[in-house]
């Protein structure tokens, strides 16, 4: 079966502006979580979507946010963008909505701001 | 704040030779996923491990969970070069559905 899918692979974006990132998770997947990576500091959690609610949220401010489909397709959204958002952003999807039972990852999306 | 704290933050080995990465915590946890991660993709899952004391074999990969379920290691034997990767360890406390990341080791494996 198809993996999750994360669109688009790569952006550059000006500070100021704002931009929307996708991912399509695993047929039958219903939770979906963000993370943002940089090298000094790992993976972040940003929120987590089960049936279209957002059930967790991490420490990030409020130009963070997101959303989730009926189809379980999720996307974020990040407002006036600043440089310290440069970063790997991951989604990952998992079948329950239990941490334990592990995550299939996307191949991220690498967003530059200059 | 809970932590993972793994070690060493950089390996850089020869093909064939054995190591033992390490991922540590004060806290009690009720399972520890372990990770790996290639340049340019995001983690893929390599095994959970949910019991205190579990030992858990992946070819040459050799997961335990610490009786105390505060640590755990992996024990890779005659490393490859397709090997080379960030190891994450991951780890949920039970009390909320975060998991709380550790930094990584990074290994290079050399030809």
């Amino acid at each position: 079966k198809a993996g999750v899918t994360q669109t688009p692979r790569y952006l550059i974006k000006t500070r100021g502006q704002q931009v929307t990132l996708s991912c399509s998770p695993i047929s039958g997947h219903r939770s979906v979580s963000w993370y943002q990576q940089t090298p000094g500091q790992g993976l972040q959690f940003l929120f987590e979507y089960f049936s279209e609610t957002q059930r967790n949220k991490g420490n990030f401010p409020g130009r963070f946010s997101g959303r989730q489909f009926s189809n379980s397709r999720s996307e974020m959204n990040v407002s006036t963008l600043e440089l310290g958002d440069s970063a790997l952003y991951l989604c990952a999807s998992s079948l329950a909505q239990v941490p334990g039972a592990g995550y299939t990852f996307g191949s991220g999306t690498r967003l530059t701001v200059v | 704040t809970q932590l993972l704290e793994q070690s060493p933050q950089f390996l850089s080995i020869q093909e064939g030779e054995n190591l033992t990465v390490y991922c540590n915590s004060s806290s009690v946890f009720s399972s520890l996923q372990w990770y790996r991660q290639e340049p340019g993709e995001g983690p893929v899952l390599l095994v959970t491990v949910v019991t205190g004391g579990e030992v858990k074999k992946l070819k040459r990969l050799t997961f335990q969970f610490g009786d105390a379920r505060k640590d755990s290691s992996l024990h890779i034997t005659a490393a490859q070069p397709g090997d080379t990767g960030l190891y994450l360890c991951a780890a949920n406390a039970g009390n909320n559905r975060k998991l709380i990341w550790g930094l990584g080791t990074s290994l290079a494996v050399n030809p």
